[in-house]
């Protein structure tokens, strides 16, 4: 059974910081990783997109992977009050047919 | 704007009763994937569409069924509601069946489903 863990939060920034939000999986077969960003009531929103070990940056969003360590990472620079959201990590299932979504991490960005 | 509609967006059901939702895409997005968002949890597969065909399925019942339509519109069926079964349902649409290469997925509103 795949699985993919996140710390639940809340995750708590200043304005003007970096959240640093961390994701790890269980199936080393995973190929496909995904980030998306949550408002309360609403649907998910992608965010970033990562394939290959390294970082990957849009704007003042970098995802991170580490894929010996099963390890993805998004940091969000500069964050902003409207930040505050909760962010989903996802990966691929077996099949590629279907995304495993972890519970997500809640981020609080107080002005 | 992600062009994916979903209705009706609330529903208050009673529990052994049954449901349909909807969902209505982009034309050109021939698959379509149903994702149940308990409360405080991610989103969980339950099962895909292409083509009007079963395409894949998540660790769901068989009293969850879904059908796909020509013209890019698709429902889910939940017979037998249990209290369990209220959640968020999302229809996620996309124009191929992979999301292990470069697939984007277009997620309408959603649905939230009350079970009393």
């Amino acid at each position: 059974q795949k699985e993919v863990e996140q710390n639940s939060g809340p995750l708590s920034v200043p304005e003007g910081a970096i959240a640093s939000l961390n994701c790890t999986y269980s199936d080393r077969g995973s190929q496909s990783f995904f980030w998306y960003r949550q408002y309360s009531g609403k649907s998910p929103e992608l965010i970033m997109s990562i394939y290959s070990n390294g970082d990957k940056e849009d704007g003042r969003f970098t995802a991170q992977l580490n894929k010996a360590s099963q390890y993805v990472s998004l940091l969000i620079r500069d964050s902003q009050p409207s930040d505050s959201a909760t962010y989903l990590c996802a990966v691929n299932d077996e099949a590629g047919t279907a995304l495993i979504f972890g519970k997500g991490t809640t981020l609080s960005v107080s002005s | 704007e992600t062009g994916v509609t979903q209705s009706p967006t609330h529903l208050i059901k009673t529990r052994g009763q049954q449901v349909t939702l909807r969902c209505s895409s982009q034309s050109g997005h021939n698959t379509v994937s149903w994702y149940q968002q308990a409360l405080g949890q991610g989103p969980q597969f339950i099962f895909q569409y292409y083509r009007e065909e079963e395409n894949g399925r998540g660790n769901f019942p068989p009293r969850f069924s879904g059908l796909q339509f020509p013209n890019y519109s698709s429902e889910l069926n939940v017979n037998a509601l249990e209290l369990d079964d209220s959640a968020l349902y999302l229809c996620a649409t996309s124009l191929g069946t992979g999301v292990a290469t470069n697939e984007k997925l277009f997620f309408g509103s959603g649905t939230q489903l009350s079970v009393l």
